[in-house]
C-alpha cells in the first residue's frame, strides 16, 4: 500500500461546481499535512495547510479525518483557473525528510 | 513571500558531463531539499539539507551529490550526467530544527534538465 494515495482523476466539472478530494495516508503517526496545486510544467505552490479542526480560506475547505487517515480538500464554486493538479503532502514524524507527497489528482473546470 | 530562485529555468547536457543545479532562498530557512518529478513517478526526494554542511540521503540519491557551503545556497551535482537523469528538478526549503520540521515546503520555479 501506498503511503500516501490520491485519485489521480482527471476530475471533469463544470464552471461553477463544487468538487471534492480525498487523499489516505497510511502512518498513523502523520503530524502535519498540506495541499499543494501544480500548474502544467510548473512547480508546487502551497494551497493550505490542513488543520485537525479543519479550515476554510475562501471557496477552499481542507479537513482531517485522523480516524480514519484521510485528508479532504473541498472547491465551491469552482472556476477555470481552478484546474491543475492538486497535490496532498503528509509529513511523517514531523521530520523534514520524511514529507511524502501524493501523485497527484488532476482537475479540469470546463466553461 | 518566501523566494526560492533556481539557477536555470532549462537546462542541455551531455551525457558524462558534470552538471551544477543552484538554488538560493532568501528566507533564512534551516531545511533544504532537491527533488526530481517525473511523469507517473510524482515528486521523489533526491537529497535534503537540515543545516550548513548537513546533508541526508533521499529515496533517489544514486548518481547525485549535493553541497551546502552557505545556509541560503543549497547545489545538487550530477557527477557523471546519463540520459536517465533527463527530468523536472525541483529544489525546495522550509522551516526546521535540525531534522524536526512540521512547516510547509516552498519550492523554486524548477530545472527542466535534458541530457543528450
Amino acid at each position: 500500500r501506498k503511503e500516501v494515495e490520491q485519485d489521480p482523476g482527471p476530475f471533469n466539472v463544470p464552471e461553477g461546481a463544487t468538487v471534492a478530494f480525498n487523499c489516505t495516508y497510511s502512518n498513523s503517526a502523520s503530524q502535519s499535512f498540506f495541499w499543494y496545486r501544480q500548474d502544467c510544467r510548473k512547480e508546487p505552490k502551497l494551497l493550505m495547510s490542513v488543520y485537525s479542526s479543519g479550515n476554510e480560506d475562501g471557496r477552499f475547505t481542507a479537513q482531517l479525518n485522523r480516524a480514519s487517515q484521510y485528508i479532504s480538500l473541498l472547491i465551491r464554486d469552482s472556476k477555470l483557473s481552478d484546474s491543475a493538479t492538486y497535490l496532498c503532502v503528509v509529513n511523517m514524524y514531523s521530520s523534514a525528510s520524511k514529507i511524502i507527497f501524493g501523485s497527484g489528482t488532476r482537475l479540469s473546470i470546463r466553461p | 513571500d518566501v523566494k526560492v530562485t533556481q539557477s536555470s529555468r532549462y537546462l542541455v547536457k551531455r551525457t558524462g558531463e558534470k552538471v551544477f543545479l543552484e538554488c538560493v532562498q532568501d528566507m533564512d530557512h534551516e531545511n533544504m531539499f532537491w527533488y526530481r518529478q517525473d511523469p507517473g513517478l510524482g515528486l521523489r526526494l533526491i537529497y535534503f539539507s537540515y543545516d550548513v554542511k548537513m546533508k541526508e540521503k533521499g529515496d533517489i540519491p544514486e548518481g547525485y551529490s549535493v553541497s551546502r557551503e552557505k545556509k541560503e545556497r543549497f547545489s545538487l551535482i550530477l557527477e557523471s550526467a546519463s540520459t536517465n537523469q533527463t527530468s523536472m528538478y525541483l529544489c525546495a526549503s522550509s522551516f526546521g530544527q535540525r531534522t524536526y520540521s512540521n512547516q510547509p515546503q516552498h519550492f523554486g520555479d524548477g530545472t527542466r534538465l535534458s541530457i543528450l
